[in-house]
């Protein structure tokens, strides 16, 4: 099992261009999550979805919008991308959404906006 | 915001030693996990402590939490190279908010060989 994978690894952007970030996960888990990781902020909770055609607002969702066609994918899409989106974007999953349950983690994409 | 803390920062011990590592945080809670972040990944779990739990073990990790304090802490023994890493406190608010974790600032660890 691959876990969860995201693509691309890396990006640069300008300000002002789009790009969809790709999460997916093999573990026929519902929940999926995604957030952004700056220095000294932590993580922090941009969209989440609880099942396929779900989505809902995190923390941090400005700027963002994504989409949870099928169960297994979670796309984070970038507008108009500005400066300040510049960060490290993981995605995560679960197989429920209490408490409880641990999160897993995919290997982050580092997104520059220049 | 509801982010916890950890304290320290940065901590730098040498192989051998026990690393310790605290978590502060501002809501109640059903519990409190913690995960690792090695240099360029994503955040692994260790371990989880139900809110009704003082204290938990898991190899060389032993956990604490103090619900009247709203901390936690984390003690590696025996520390290693291998466990070069930062270290996340998460928690998730009482209030039907599971669904939204929220991550400690992070420690950044470092075991000098």
């Amino acid at each position: 099992n691959a876990g969860v994978t995201q693509t691309p690894k890396f990006r640069v952007l300008k300000t002002g261009q789009s790009m969809t970030l790709l999460c997916a996960q093999d573990m026929n888990h519902e929940y999926m999550y995604w957030y952004r990781q700056d220095p000294g902020m932590g993580l922090r909770l941009i969209h989440y979805s609880v099942g396929e055609g779900t989505t809902a607002k995190g923390e941090v969702p400005d700027g963002y919008n994504v989409s949870r066609l099928k169960k297994q994918n979670f796309l984070l899409g970038l507008e108009s991308a500005a400066p300040s989106q510049t960060s490290v974007y993981f995605c995560a999953s679960s197989s429920g959404g209490s408490s409880y349950n641990e999160q897993f983690f995919g290997p982050g994409t580092r997104l520059t906006v220049l | 915001s509801q982010q916890g803390e950890e304290d320290p920062q940065a901590l730098s011990i040498q192989e051998g030693e026990n690393a310790t590592m605290n978590c502060s945080y501002k809501t109640s809670i059903n519990n409190l996990q913690w995960y690792r972040q090695n240099s360029g990944r994503g955040l692994v779990h260790l371990i989880l402590i139900r809110s009704n739990e003082r204290e938990k073990h898991s190899g060389r990790l032993r956990v604490t939490l103090d619900t009247s304090k709203k901390s936690s802490s984390l003690l590696i023994t025996a520390s290693r190279a291998a466990d070069t890493a930062s270290y996340f406190c998460a928690t998730a608010a009482l209030d039907g908010g599971g669904n939204q974790f929220y991550f400690g600032t992070g420690t950044s660890l470092t075991v000098i060989p």
